[in-house]
């Protein structure tokens, strides 16, 4: 199927090893971050999300990490499996951003069996 | 099933051509925007609606028109294209005024130029 971002960073991991996809946000007033998965073909899906009260937040086989010293948000995913191949996105939103969600580039993760 | 629907998937159009892309969402929201999706580009944000009034129109040119009727549907009338234009154009949906404005996308339609 077609795909978007073919130009953007590459993760590759062998099925079952955990994968970290980072992202460093621009505004240091966000207050809010999203990640979303993208697969080939389809539109972006929601993740986990996280607010800046929080460092930390876990979800299902995923785990998002805030650092907002560093402006560094970061996704986990536990036992990557090929189903975990797509394109991964971060947003960030705040009252500056008029609460819109401000999407990085993106990364590709590719897992290999 | 994301709750917001798309058609078309796929559509070829000429420059000369006029055509639209359509976006329902089933999911009770109030704001609706369209984005653009292109390889060397990070999403980008086109036009919001809330409450079927445009608030945002990101420096969109003319030649993309969108239209509201009702918070459920939002078109994007499309007239003398380049190449350029081609892309996956996105439709979403959010609820305003809640503390997050997580969107939910579409799947999307991809749009070729000719």
């Amino acid at each position: 199927g077609e795909s978007v971002g073919l130009h953007l960073p590459t993760l590759s991991v062998q099925e079952g090893d955990n994968s970290i996809i980072n992202c460093a946000y621009s505004n240091s007033a966000s207050d809010y971050f999203i990640w979303y998965k993208q697969e080939s073909g389809k539109g972006p899906q929601f993740i986990i999300d996280i607010r800046s009260n929080m460092d930390k937040r876990q979800g299902q086989r995923v785990t998002v990490l805030l650092n907002k010293t560093v402006k560094h948000l970061s996704l986990q995913i536990a036992a990557t499996q090929p189903g975990d191949s797509a394109v991964y996105f971060c947003a960030e939103t705040s009252m500056e951003y008029g609460n819109k969600l401000v999407f990085g580039a993106g990364t590709i993760l590719r897992v290999k069996s | 099933e994301t709750g917001v629907t798309q058609t078309p998937r796929h559509l070829v159009m000429g420059m000369t051509n006029k055509k639209s892309l359509k976006c329902e969402q089933h999911l009770g929201h109030n704001a609706m925007y369209w984005y653009k999706q292109s390889a060397k580009k990070p999403l980008e944000l086109m036009f919001v609606y809330n409450f079927k009034e445009q608030t945002e129109n990101n420096s969109v040119p003319s030649r993309f028109s969108p239209e509201c009727p009702n918070s459920s549907h939002l078109f994007l009338h499309l007239h003398t294209l380049q190449p350029e234009d081609s892309a996956l154009y996105l439709c979403a949906s959010s609820q305003p005024g809640t503390p997050k404005n997580t969107i939910y996308f579409g799947e999307g339609s991809w749009l070729t130029v000719v």
